[in-house]
């Protein structure tokens, strides 16, 4: 079993959409849940940064995190054809540096 | 502006030759790390280092080398044994100092054999 697991989709949504992306994990020791968005041959880049469970938002985005399930989820409201891009999950563990990834969930938002 | 830089953006390699990708953070990070991509294998750990003068195996080490002679720069050599090359290479660092961290990628390196 992977320690984490992302859906690769792709995701195909229409503009004003609202868009959830989901990884599930295995390991309960992970502390530090992160949310990356890659552009077509770019270099990943930080959109959300949670720790342990709850909830976090930041303008259209909004992180959650439910510990009990091992289920992590990045919300997208009113999606826009910008938010288009591979969305990666990733977590570390509390005394940790090495990132664990999900696969990546490609989005594609229609205008 | 601080960050990674990574060269060159495009590579192509013979089959049996050796060719070195840079890496190179103004970021006074600490740890750095290689990753590959592959379509729908997501990041794959090739090799990272803590700290100068030391580094360690990731996942996929094999056909891989790398040196930390100094904390800016940690190159990556992709040797004639790695038998399948072709692949988008990430090169990242990190800090972390217990409150606070930082995890930065570079804009990558795409290898094709050719």
């Amino acid at each position: 079993q992977k320690e984490v697991e992302q859906d690769p989709g792709p995701l195909s949504v229409p503009e004003g959409a609202i868009v959830s992306l989901n990884c599930t994990y295995s390991n309960s020791a992970f502390q530090y849940f992160m949310w990356y968005r890659q552009y077509s041959r770019k270099g990943p880049e930080l959109l959300m940064y949670t720790y342990s469970s709850g909830n976090k938002e930041d303008g259209r985005f909004t992180a959650q995190v439910d510990k009990s399930s091992k289920y992590i989820s990045l919300f997208i409201r009113d999606s826009q054809p910008s938010d288009s891009a591979t969305y990666l999950c990733a977590m570390v563990l509390r005394t940790g540096n090495q990132f664990y990834f999900g696969t990546g969930t490609s989005l594609t938002v229609i205008p | 502006d601080g960050g990674i830089t990574q060269s060159p953006k495009y590579l192509f390699r013979k089959e049996g030759q050796n060719v070195t990708l840079s890496c190179e953070q103004n970021l006074n990070h600490d740890a750095m790390y290689w990753y590959r991509q592959d379509p729908g294998q997501g990041l794959r750990l090739i090799y990272y280092s803590q700290i100068v003068n030391d580094f360690q195996k990731g996942d996929i080490a094999e056909g891989y080398s790398v040196s930390r002679e100094k904390k800016e720069s940690f190159p990556l050599t992709v040797t004639s044994a790695q038998k399948n090359p072709t692949a988008f290479y990430l090169c990242a660092s990190y800090t972390w100092d217990g409150a606070n961290y930082g995890y930065t990628f570079g804009s990558g390196t795409r290898l094709t054999v050719v």
